[in-house]
């Protein structure tokens, strides 16, 4: 599977432990997402970027942080802050970032919690 | 915001029956809705999608269709076959950004 990657596909955390999952894309896409899913619920927009050096809160941002150096990555850090973090995390991209475009999804990130 | 809800959250169907999963939505604003299919172990990728000056649309098996006025859409799988068995997404946007809001999933089992 090319397109967008994300790593590692298993993590565990820590308590007060930031831990960081990776996301990268090949797409030449300008936006990207985090998403989370939790058993039995939709997936929740966390944080997305249209453009480089730049990014905007989802629905559930607290607890979480994120950068946007370079398009091709889009890293998401879980810090300590967040305290249910244990859920599969999706990683998503798209053209550009507007309405009706397709999501490329990544093959996700399961966090839990040591 | 936007709130969508998805209905069955589990489905079990016989091999070549049909089945439909529905979705309805709060925001008469929205108006691009896809799904995405979700295998096990594997990342949901989008089977198809409906833009809401669209009533219905239809690829192979698979159908969606759209009440604007009701606020819901559905999709219709005929003839299911054993690889259909996965968990099924509905999703809705509206214009001004990619912001999508999910269902909670529908799993589709297919008995053979």
């Amino acid at each position: 599977d090319g397109g967008i990657t994300q790593s590692p596909k298993y993590l565990f955390r820590k308590e007060g432990q930031n831990v960081t999952l990776s996301c990268e894309q090949n797409l030449n896409h300008d936006a990207m997402y985090w998403y989370r899913q939790d058993p039995g619920q939709g997936l929740r927009l966390i944080y997305y970027s249209q453009i480089v050096n730049d990014f905007q809160k989802g629905d559930i941002a607290e607890g979480y942080s994120v950068s946007r150096e370079k398009k091709e990555s889009f890293p998401l850090t879980v810090t300590s802050a967040q305290k249910n973090p244990t859920a599969f995390y999706l990683c998503a991209s798209s053209m550009t970032g507007g309405a009706g475009e397709k999501l490329f999804f990544g093959s996700g990130t399961q966090l839990s919690v040591l | 915001g936007e709130n969508v809800e998805q209905h069955p959250s589990t489905l079990s169907v016989q091999e070549g029956d049909s089945a439909v999963i529905k979705c309805t939505y709060s925001d008469s604003a929205s108006n691009y809705f896809p799904w995405y299919k979700q295998e096990l172990g594997k990342r949901p990728q989008l089977i198809i999608d409906i833009r809401s000056n669209v009533g219905e649309k239809k690829d192979q098996r698979i159908a969606v269709t759209l009440n604007k006025t009701a606020k819901h859409f559905s999709l219709h799988i005929t003839e299911t076959q054993p690889e259909d068995s996965a968990v099924y997404f509905c999703a809705a946007s509206q214009y001004n950004f990619n912001k999508f809001y999910f269902g909670s999933g529908t799993k589709l089992n297919v008995k053979p």
